[in-house]
């Protein structure tokens, strides 16, 4: 089993849409987990990171933590066509490494 | 101020043919990772570095792979008699201080390796 699944897509959405993107986990000695955004020919870049459970906001941004069923979830809001690249959730190790899923390709259209 | 970079951007190589990839971290970051990611695959972690020393080479994926970092800061990643399952985007990133928690890894446009 992987340590982060997530669905790679891809996800096509209209402008202005509410996005929703998701990954589960299967270790949970570590509590931290990330999102990533990657545009094509570009390295990650990171959007938000979290600590715990519950929410987590970010301008239109939410990272949300369920710990009960090791899910985690970014949600977009009034989303833009600048926002389709390819997000990527991660769990942390140990400070030296993280657990990355696959990537979820979001297309958001004019 | 500069972020991470790569070199070379794009690699052509043929199978059994060795190659180096570069990495430049941002100034003063003490901790550098390589990470390797394939068509459709999640980010694959290799290595760590903290200064020059490799506490974490536990993903390094066969003994062709070693890496090493000098002066604390450019790292070299090296691949010998390279396959071509070695064919992937190789990332670089680098952190102030990995106790300063997930938030600090920034990472390099990469370096694009096909093998012929």
């Amino acid at each position: 089993q992987k340590e982060v699944e997530q669905d790679p897509g891809p996800l096509s959405v209209p402008e202005g849409a509410i996005v929703s993107l998701n990954c589960t986990y299967s270790n949970s000695a570590f509590q931290y987990f990330m999102w990533y955004r990657q545009y094509s020919r570009k390295g990650p870049e990171l959007l938000m990171y979290t600590y715990s459970s519950g929410n987590k906001e970010d301008g239109r941004f939410t990272a949300q933590v369920d710990k009960s069923s090791k899910y985690i979830s970014l949600f977009i809001r009034d989303s833009q066509p600048s926002d389709s690249a390819t997000y990527l959730c991660a769990r942390g190790g140990n400070f030296n490494k993280f657990y990355f899923g696959s990537g979820t390709k979001l297309n958001v259209k004019p | 101020g500069a972020g991470v970079s790569q070199s070379p951007s794009n690699k052509v190589t043929e199978k059994g043919k060795d190659v180096e990839l570069r990495c430049d971290p941002i100034s003063g970051h003490t901790a550098l990772y390589w990470y390797r990611q394939s068509l459709g695959q999640g980010l694959e972690f290799l290595i760590y570095f903290q200064g020059n020393s490799a506490p974490d080479k536990s993903g390094l994926p066969s003994d062709r792979f070693s890496a090493e970092r000098t002066g604390g800061s450019v790292s070299t990643l090296t691949i010998q008699r390279t396959q071509q399952e070695d064919s992937a985007v190789y990332l670089c990133a680098s952190s102030l201080d990995p106790a300063g928690g997930p938030g600090t890894q920034y990472f390099g446009p990469g370096t694009r390796l096909l093998v012929l």
